[in-house]
């Protein structure tokens, strides 16, 4: 079985771009959530999205933003690129039902540089 | 509100000893679960074990065991026989809500702690 993947792996922007990131989460998953990782604020949440639905969104501003299709592949984009948005992005896939799909996998990260 | 700690900044174990790192929780919530992710320099987050709440046994992955202690909001992780390549970040993290259909909420995250195994 796949695990997650996330695309790309690095990415280099200019600050004022917008950036896409993709996350496939394991097959059978429909649940997606997406963390930001950086040195100063640890992990924190960004989102989660279950069948297509943003169930749960963090402290973040507007400018972080995400979707999630039909075949549960998701995507997050960050739009006018601030210095401190560089970051590791990690996406979580789960079976989001509760019991046995508690497991949460995660992806091997993007990792964003702002220039 | 919720809270995990981890006090341990940094640990050293020697290759095949074992090694204790801690983390402590805060919640209000009866239902929860707990889990452990080791991250290497890659930055990949590997899922190491789950301990839910209601659960009554501890749970045990291989080499790793969480010594689960409810009463006192700990949920320490235990390496048996450490390896070189078990040097890594280690996180405790926790979901309210653990139970239910379509429940997967965020997961509370603690600071981590550094583990080198040193040959």
């Amino acid at each position: 079985k796949a695990g997650v993947t996330q695309t790309p792996r690095y990415l280099i922007k200019t600050r004022g771009q917008q950036v896409t990131l993709s996350c496939s989460p394991i097959s059978g998953h429909r649940s997606v959530s997406w963390y930001q990782q950086t040195p100063g604020q640890g992990l924190q949440f960004l989102f989660e999205y279950f069948s297509e639905t943003q169930r749960n969104k963090g402290n973040f501003p507007g400018r972080f933003s995400g979707r999630q299709f039909s075949n549960s592949r998701s995507e997050m984009n960050v739009s006018t690129l601030e210095l401190g948005d560089s970051a590791l992005y990690l996406c979580a896939s789960s079976e989001g039902t509760g019991g046995s799909g508690n497991t949460i996998y995660f992806g091997e990260g993007s990792w964003l540089t702002v220039v | 509100a919720q809270k995990i700690t981890q006090t341990q900044p940094g640990m050293f174990v020697q290759e095949k000893e074992a090694v204790t790192l801690d983390c402590t929780y805060d919640t209000s919530d009866q239902s929860y679960g707990l889990f452990w992710y080791k991250q290497p320099s890659s930055g990949e987050m590997i899922f190491l074990i789950y301990q839910g709440s209601y659960d009554e046994q501890n749970a045990t992955e291989g080499r790793y065991s969480l010594n689960f202690q409810k009463a006192r909001k700990s949920a320490n992780l235990v390496i048996s026989a450490s390896q070189l390549g078990d040097s890594a970040m280690y996180f405790c993290a926790m979901r309210e809500g653990s139970r239910g259909a379509g429940n997967n909420r965020k997961l509370i995250w603690g600071l981590g702690t550094s583990l080198a195994v040193n040959p």
